[in-house]
């Protein structure tokens, strides 16, 4: 069974400096992708950003990336140039690239809240 | 033009009722799913469904039932509803199982009085 773990209940940014938000995980599969959704204070989920397990990169989107070190099993989420509508809760998230049961099942940590101070 | 929109937003309702959130997405995916955000915030699937099949069915009790009419739509269905049903009911699409991102729909509020 995969897990997700966040270890981090809140975190503390100054508006403009860069943050990282950490997630380790735990799967004995060799396949599968890590993603990262914000869930701001109006509720919504939304998807940041996606890595594969065989991704030799590390992916970025904009703002985003996301620093993949497979062997120690992490998948840490940088958030540079913090703005303050980027304070909202941010959750790791896994799925096996496995048919079955596992099947595009994300698993997700518990969550980080964000806070940008101006 | 909505991706994935949910109906109801919010859901009060008193204990023992039964009641239906409805699911739609226009983007094409095969596949939908049913997540439950507790009151910690904890994300966790219930159901998911590969064009119209049922393929993820997490632990959940009976008195929740999944029904889906046609790939665009995902509806849940509750009987008998509990105290402890109340949470965020979240329905996500993904163009396929696997490494695909999902996309979520708005959530659904549910209040079990």
């Amino acid at each position: 069974a995969q897990k997700i773990t966040q270890t981090q209940p809140g975190m503390f940014v100054q508006e403009k400096e860069a943050v990282t938000l950490d997630c380790t995980y735990d799967t004995s599969d060799q396949s599968y992708g890590l993603f990262w959704y914000k869930q701001p204070s109006s509720g919504e989920m939304i998807f940041l950003i996606y890595q594969g397990s065989y991704d030799e990169q590390n992916a970025t989107e904009g703002r985003y990336s996301l620093n993949f070190q497979k062997a120690r099993k992490s998948a840490n989420l940088v958030i540079s140039a913090s703005q303050l509508g980027d304070s909202a809760m941010y959750f790791c998230a896994m799925s096996l690239n496995a048919g079955g049961t596992s099947y595009g099942k994300l698993t997700f940590g518990q969550g980080t809240i964000l806070t940008v101070h101006p | 033009d909505t991706a994935v929109s949910q109906t109801p937003k919010y859901l009060v309702t008193q204990m023992g009722n039964d009641k239906s959130i409805k699911c739609e997405q226009n983007l094409g995916h095969d596949t939908m799913y049913w997540y439950k955000q507790d009151s910690k915030k904890f994300l966790k699937i219930m159901f998911s469904y590969n064009n119209k099949e049922l393929i993820i069915n997490e632990t959940v009790p009976n008195r929740f039932s999944p029904k889906s009419p046609d790939k665009a739509h995902l509806n849940l269905h509750i009987n008998s509803l509990e105290l402890g049903d109340s949470a965020v009911y979240f329905c996500a699409s993904s163009p396929d199982g696997g490494w695909f991102w999902q996309f979520f729909g708005p959530g659904t509020r549910l209040t079990v009085l």
